[in-house]
């Protein structure tokens, strides 16, 4: 079955970096891509990003560009999203989940979400 | 505030049909992209619930149903039961944004 595991929670001050993983099994990996939401305490759902574990190609929502990376593993079937300059409005729940590999379509399997905390 | 729109709260009783809505433009669901759902527990992770306007993954009874029109889509659920209480979301694509965009999400209350 399709698994996606990520990293644990993280305590970081403002300015500061987080790299989240998400270790995936149960499926080919290269066949597919993975998208990265957030969601704020109270709040709905965020798109962050994608990347093509087949192309390596991202896109991310305009008001992460320049500040997120994403990046793939395949020796390890993990994906990463790393979110820099962070401020206490990125204080939220990151998820990774399974999404197409050639485009943004749905995302049909999802992490158990790591919390991220900005705090000084 | 979230490029799709969906009513923040829904309820009905237990057997009752209740419909969420997920308002778009012509830059996501009106130039014809598709609409996905998902739901979420309290404390969870989103689960997949609708992909591609209407298709159930497995395991999704066909209690739940969805359609799209024009820059609109729906989420139907039938015979509410008390586990259908959670969180609803929209999702789709955005031409004009080259992003994933979801909708605020709708929560539901089974009474």
């Amino acid at each position: 079955q399709v698994v996606l595991l990520q990293s644990g929670a993280e305590v970081k001050k403002p300015g500061a970096s987080v790299k989240v993983s998400c270790k995936a099994s149960g499926y080919t990996f290269t066949h597919y891509g993975f998208s990265w939401v957030r969601q704020a305490p109270g709040q709905g759902l965020e798109w962050v990003g994608w990347i093509s574990v087949y192309s390596d190609e991202t896109r991310s929502a305009q008001k992460f560009q320049g500040r997120v990376a994403m990046t793939t593993d395949t020796s390890t079937n993990t994906a990463y999203m790393e979110l820099r300059r962070l401020r206490s409005d990125d204080t939220a729940v990151y998820y990774c989940a399974r999404d197409d590999r050639s485009a943004l379509v749905y995302m049909d399997y999802w992490g158990q979400g790591t919390l991220v905390t900005v705090s000084s | 505030q979230s490029v799709l729109t969906q009513p923040p709260s829904v309820s009905g009783a237990p057997g009752q049909t209740v419909t969420i809505s997920c308002t778009g433009s012509g830059s996501n669901i009106g130039a014809g992209h598709d609409v996905h759902w998902y739901h979420q527990l309290p404390g969870t992770a989103p689960k997949l619930l609708i992909f591609g306007n209407n298709h159930r993954p497995s395991g999704v009874p066909d209690r739940f149903s969805a359609s799209k029109s024009g820059t609109s889509a729906s989420l139907a659920i039938a015979g509410l039961l008390p586990e259908d209480e959670a969180d609803y979301y929209c999702q789709s694509y955005d031409s004009s944004l080259s992003s994933s965009i979801f909708g605020g999400g709708t929560k539901l209350t089974v009474l």
